[in-house]
């Protein structure tokens, strides 16, 4: 992706523990957004940060799910005891945040929940 | 709500053939249209953005049109390489530039 940069590459956690995946920004960018890929299934939007809004929690598939971003910068996105069916590669992108705007990926964070 | 259908899921040709890749969504009322690439074990990256004003937007060998009343996009790779071979990936804004994504049509080029 274009500078923007995901942390960890990879994460193997047991079932019923709880992770962090991170997204650094590029600057001057100002809208964030959490996709997921399941294996063999296309992007799910996740949620989406604008700016001080309220973000976009729409996509979020479950209350264990939560994510932050802190200073309009740096987003966690958090997991609560994880289930199996949560791994997936998560995806962070960055964008103006307008209606018409390009959105740029980072590399992803693949999560194994045995 | 909206869905993104990709076709072929996969796509074997030999180095030098042009080759056409479809997409189709359900619901017109889209902001526009991106096509990405992704490599195994790594992000996505942007091809090609299309505005839903658009017909087209070219790119290299990449070129992409768009009609927005029929639901439909292609994406057109000119004198394709064994670099190309990725998966490609067509995704459409709603608001907030919110993407629905294709399941992605998976293109080898073998010399």
């Amino acid at each position: 992706g274009a500078g923007v940069s995901q942390s960890p590459s990879n994460k193997v956690t047991e079932k019923g523990k709880d992770v962090e995946l991170r997204c650094d920004p590029i600057s001057g960018h100002t809208a964030l957004y959490w996709y997921r890929q399941r294996l063999g299934q296309g992007l799910e939007f996740l949620i989406y940060f604008q700016g001080n809004s309220a973000p976009d929690k729409s996509g979020l598939p479950s209350d264990r799910f939560s994510a932050e971003r802190t200073g309009g910068s740096v987003s966690t996105l958090t997991i609560q005891r994880t289930q199996q069916e949560d791994s997936a590669v998560y995806l962070c992108a960055f964008g103006g945040g307008g209606d018409y705007n390009e959105q740029f990926f980072g590399p992803g964070t693949r999560l194994t929940v045995l | 709500k909206q869905e993104v259908t990709q076709i072929p899921a996969a796509l074997s040709v030999p180095e030098g053939e042009n080759l056409v890749l479809n997409c189709s969504f359900t619901d017109s009322a889209i902001y526009n249209l991106q096509w990405f690439r992704q490599d195994p074990g790594k992000g996505l990256t942007s091809l090609l953005l299309i505005q839903s004003s658009q017909r087209e937007q070219t790119s290299g060998r990449l070129n992409a049109s768009l009609d927005k009343s029929s639901g439909r996009s292609t994406l057109y790779i000119a004198a394709s390489q064994p670099g190309d071979s990725a998966t490609y990936l067509c995704a459409v804004s709603s608001s907030y530039g919110k993407l629905t994504f294709g399941q992605g049509t998976i293109l080898t080029v073998h010399p």
